[in-house]
This record gives C-alpha cells, structure tokens and sequence, in this order.
C-alpha cells in the first residue's frame, strides 16, 4: 500500500511570491490534514480536510489556505511568503482514526 | 485552548528504560497519542490512550492518567535507533484538530 506522498519535496522562493503544495493520501483515506514544524515549535496544525469539506482550521493567517478535491488529494497555498513561513510542511492522512500517516514534508525556503 | 509541556532533551543508554514524560492542558480530552520522528524523516504514530492506564507494544508502553491530566513513554530495551523526537498529542474532543507538544530529543549513547 503507498503511503502519503508530498510534492514537491524541496522549494526555494523569495518575499512576496506564492507557492502551491500537493499531498495524495493513502488511499481510502478521506481525512487529510496539514502541519507547519519549524525547529523548536513542533508541528503547528494548519487545517484539516474531510470529504472536500475543511473541518477544522489552526491559528494561521489568511495567507494560508487550502482544498481538498473528490480523489481525496488536497492542496495548500501560500501568498505572499514571508521569511518566516520557511518551514517543513507535513501533510497526514487517516481513516478519521487516531493514527496518521504522514507524508514526508515538503522543505519551504523563503529568501 | 490546549498545552502541553514535555522535556526537550533526554539522554539514556542504549540497554536501558527511559520515560518522557507529557502533562496537558486541555477544555477536553479525548485522547493521548505519542509520535516518533527521526532527523529528516516523517512523525510516525507509535501509541494511543483514551483511558487510563498503560498499553504496551513491544518494547514501547504509554501511560495515562487522566485525573492528573499526565501521560508517558517508556521505551525499554534501548537501540540507538531509537535516538529521534518524540511527540505527545492530543484531542480535546472528536473531530477537533489534534494538537502536538514541542517534542523531546531523545539521544541513546553507548
């Protein structure tokens, strides 16, 4: 069974640009929800999905928003980066479980 | 909203037991879960408590009390592959978002 996949695995942008980050699920997994981890803050919930609906959605500005499309598969988007937004992005999926499957980040540089 | 406190670093010996330890404070609780995460590598889930008590997998346990609003891993039989991050987590309710500690560094030496 594939796990959860992340793409892109590394991007590097500057002040101002925006960026678009993929998760696919394991499949059959309808709950998918993402995580910003920078070094001594653990991972910072983002948002959650389910069934294309967003169930939940963490204390980050509006800057940071995401979908979830009909395959399960969701997106997270990024505008205007700022310096600080330089972070691993973890993605996790489950069967609305508590055990999640994370994928393995996509590594955000903001120069 | 919730917190919760675990040490940032441990050091142990490999062939030893090491507890890390996880107190919260949540509106709720559903549950208590623990996550392991080597350098450059993705959290993987390694326990879940909803009720009191202890609940063992392999050379791992995790304990809860919930009156206490406190938890731990115990890691038995220490390998220096279990040098890595471990997280708690919890959930104050279903469906809520499942919100993560700060995690602790554990270092096995020889």
């Amino acid at each position: 069974k594939a796990g959860v996949t992340q793409t892109p695995r590394y991007l590097i942008k500057t002040r101002g640009q925006q960026v678009t980050l993929s998760c696919s699920p394991i499949s059959g997994h309808r709950s998918v929800s993402w995580y910003q981890q920078t070094p001594g803050q653990g991972l910072q919930f983002l948002f959650e999905y389910f069934s294309e609906t967003q169930r939940n959605k963490g204390n980050f500005p509006g800057r940071f928003s995401g979908r979830q499309f009909s395959n399960s598969r969701s997106e997270m988007n990024v505008s205007t980066l700022e310096l600080g937004d330089s972070a691993l992005y973890l993605c996790a999926s489950s069967l609305n479980t508590e055990e999640q499957f994370f994928g393995p980040g996509t590594r955000l540089t903001v120069l | 909203g919730q917190s919760l406190e675990q040490p940032s670093e441990v050091t142990a010996v490999e062939g030893a037991i090491v507890q890390i330890n996880c107190t919260y404070q949540t509106s709720g609780f559903y549950g208590l879960s623990w996550y392991q995460q080597h350098d450059g590598g993705a959290p993987t889930f390694l326990s879940y408590n909803a009720l009191d008590g202890l609940e063992e997998t392999g050379r791992f346990s995790s304990f809860l009390s919930r009156s206490d609003s406190y938890g731990y891993l115990l890691l038995q039989e220490l390998q220096m592959k279990d040098s890595a991050s471990y997280f708690c987590a919890v959930r104050d309710a279903g469906n809520t978002p499942l919100v993560f500690g700060k995690g602790t560094r554990l270092s096995v030496i020889a």
